[in-house]
């Protein structure tokens, strides 16, 4: 089974900050994706990675990066948190011809 | 452009209903479509996929999704509601099997009730 995981269940982080948003996926997937999600908008795609060191944005990169310096890894950076970011965000990974698996999610809250 | 509706925010069944979760998709291309469901405090999990071998899918926990393309519909049913289906679901397309974001639908909750 793909395990998809996220560092963090929960997180509170002031404004400001830089938050870092860990996620890693133990399949050797090729891609991988962060997605927002908030209540009455679905999800929405703020960046993927198709390979190490690849990124393409998505529908929301402002206010975001990320890094994929490994396969396994893929980061999500909100360099100076604002309390609009205050969301659950969704880590996915994809093989070839596979559906995308999710993680648990992170809730974060800036304050 | 691709996009995904999915009618009703909310939907309410009793226990043993069917239960009938609506998704409307609008491609220019031959669409890949899926569903997830998302229990509290949970990511999601696939449970079912179109990838036009067959029109009727059938996924996990009993559901099953017919692909309409002169509907451009991708209803979500289930014959008889359990408790354990209350969550949320999402409908989602794209223009290929993998190697591209997935466009969702904003969600429909499910609610059961004994």
């Amino acid at each position: 089974d793909v395990k998809v995981t996220q560092s963090s269940r929960y997180l509170v982080k002031r404004t400001g900050e830089k938050v870092f948003l860990e996620c890693v996926q133990d399949m050797d997937h090729e891609n991988m994706f962060w997605y927002r999600q908030d209540p009455g908008l679905g999800l929405r795609l703020i960046y993927f990675s198709y390979d190490v060191k690849m990124k393409e944005k998505g529908d929301i990169p402002e206010g975001y990066s990320v890094s994929r310096e490994k396969k396994e890894r893929f980061s999500l950076i909100l360099e100076s948190a604002s309390t609009n970011q205050t969301s659950m965000y969704l880590c996915a990974s994809e093989g070839a011809n596979q559906p995308q698996h999710f993680g648990d999610g992170t809730r974060l809250s800036i304050l | 452009a691709q996009s995904v509706t999915q009618l009703g925010s909310h939907v309410s069944v009793s226990e043993g209903a069917l239960v009938l979760l609506r998704c409307n998709y609008s491609s220019s291309v031959p669409p890949y479509l899926f569903w997830y469901v998302q229990y509290p405090n949970q990511g999601l999990q696939l449970l079912l996929k179109y990838t036009s071998a067959a029109t009727l899918v059938k996924g996990i926990n009993g559901f099953e999704a017919e692909f309409k393309k002169s509907e451009t519909s991708f209803h979500l049913t289930k014959p008889s509601a359990h408790m354990s289906d209350a969550a949320e679901y999402f409908c989602a397309v794209s223009d290929q099997q993998a190697g591209t974001a997935l466009i969702f639908g904003k969600g429909t909750t499910l609610s059961v009730s004994s």
